[in-house]
């Protein structure tokens, strides 16, 4: 089993919809949950942290964590066109390393 | 804003060859990393750098690898006889704080391409 598993998509939604990418993991020593946004050819930028279980919301962005089924997700309400990019989920114990999603790609359609 | 910077943005090299890829992290931060992302494929973490030593590294990281902070903003990283799988694009990132690596700065990254 991978220690991270994120659907690759692509998926593709219309503006204005309320896109959900997710993430599975099985390492229980994770405690510490990123979502990263790639552009083509960019390095990631941070969209969301989250420590341990719970919601946190920025904005047109939501972030979910529940420990007990190992899930991670992050919504995004009201997409737009330049949300289209690929979200990695990223996590980490409490060292250095960050373990990384495989990335979902996302196009949101004007 | 503040930003991490690498050069080149692309390097091309043989195969056998040494090459070394360069980062300039934002200047308060304390904390390096290395990653590198395989065309296709994940983010995978290389190394952590925190006070001129190593504070972590993955199973990719072996002798091959090595990492330097030659001068007060220079964020090196070296590569002994370079093999086509090292073909990658390798990303620096840094951060003010220490611990859990969140709140991490990427640069643009160096696409590295082994002839």
């Amino acid at each position: 089993q991978k220690e991270v598993e994120q659907d690759p998509g692509p998926l593709s939604v219309p503006e204005g919809a309320i896109v959900s990418l997710n993430c599975t993991y099985s390492n229980s020593a994770f405690q510490y949950f990123m979502w990263y946004r790639q552009y083509s050819r960019k390095g990631p930028e941070l969209l969301m942290y989250t420590y341990s279980s719970g919601n946190k919301e920025d904005g047109r962005f939501t972030a979910q964590v529940d420990k007990s089924s190992k899930y991670i997700s992050l919504f995004i309400r009201d997409s737009q066109p330049s949300d289209s990019a690929t979200y990695l989920c990223a996590m980490s114990a409490e060292g250095f390393k960050t373990i990384f999603g495989a990335g979902t790609r996302l196009f949101v359609k004007a | 804003e503040p930003e991490v910077t690498q050069t080149p943005s692309h390097q091309v090299t043989q195969m056998g060859q040494e090459v070394i890829l360069r980062c300039v992290p934002i200047s308060n931060h304390l904390y390096f990393y290395w990653y590198r992302q395989i065309l296709g494929q994940k983010v995978e973490f290389l190394v952590s750098f925190y006070n001129n030593e190593i504070s972590e590294k993955s199973e990719i990281f072996d002798d091959q690898f090595s990492v330097e902070r030659p001068d007060g903003s220079n964020f090196t990283l070296k590569i002994r006889s370079t093999k086509l799988e090292d073909s990658a694009m390798y990303f620096c990132a840094s951060t003010l704080s220490g611990g859990p690596s969140y709140e991490q700065y990427f640069g643009p990254g160096t696409r590295l391409t082994v002839t």
